[in-house]
């Protein structure tokens, strides 16, 4: 079945500075691949995905990269701020029509 | 537009009891999973409801089930509980496939198990 690889499992940014996750997939059927964000004591939202025929999106402070060749695709947020503290959750589909979540991320947001 | 809602919020049980969780879908949106989530496992699949009949399962007992309405609300059973079944659980609607398609999570119901 799928393997599914987030890093890094805590991350500390200054306010202000970019923040970048990794997840790794090992399933070669994948072909839709969204990130979440879950604030605590909420349910993950969902804050940006991409599919397997296009290479980058954006949405205003917020990017997601996807190699395919590599099996990775990364989240991209720039000029962070507060509100951007929560666990961030890459979740992958598989060739069983279902999506396998990595770990997640914990973003630490310093004033 | 209202979003997903579960009740109850929070739940204690004993083990060897069973209980029923409640999700009310966004609108429209004809999908419902659900999901659970621990420290220690993370988020994983349970299973979907897609008018009224499951559509995808995951990796888990019998002990656990679920059902549909033809109104898309859905409910989760879970029957003989152990401690291991604490967790939130969370239900998610969409529009169409779980694989392909924005996921609407509600704020889960916490299971405590004693």
């Amino acid at each position: 079945g799928e393997n599914v690889e987030q890093h890094p499992s805590t991350l500390s940014v200054q306010e202000g500075d970019s923040a970048v996750i990794k997840c790794t997939y090992s399933d070669s059927a994948s072909n839709y691949f969204p990130w979440y964000k879950q604030e605590l004591g909420k349910g993950p939202q969902l804050i940006i995905d991409i599919r397997s025929n296009v290479g980058e999106k954006k949405d205003q402070r917020i990017a997601v990269t996807l190699n395919k060749t590599a099996k990775h695709f990364s989240l991209h947020i720039t000029e962070t701020q507060p509100e951007d503290s929560a666990v961030y959750f890459c979740a992958p589909s598989d060739s069983n029509y279902q999506l396998i979540w990595g770990a997640g991320t914990k973003l630490i947001i310093k004033p | 537009k209202a979003g997903v809602t579960q009740t109850p919020r929070y739940l204690i049980k004993t083990r060897g009891q069973q209980v029923t969780l409640s999700c009310s879908p966004i609108s429209g949106h004809r999908s419902v999973s659900w999901y659970q989530q621990t420290p220690g496992q993370g988020l994983q699949f349970l299973f979907e409801y897609f008018s009224e009949t499951q559509r995808n399962k995951g990796n888990f007992p019998g002990r656990f089930s679920g059902r549909q309405f033809s109104n898309s609300r859905s409910e989760m059973n879970v029957s003989t509980l152990e401690l291991g079944d604490s967790a939130l659980y969370l239900c998610a609607s969409s529009l169409g496939g779980i694989s392909n398609q924005p996921q609407h999570f509600g704020d889960g119901t916490r299971l405590s198990i004693l």
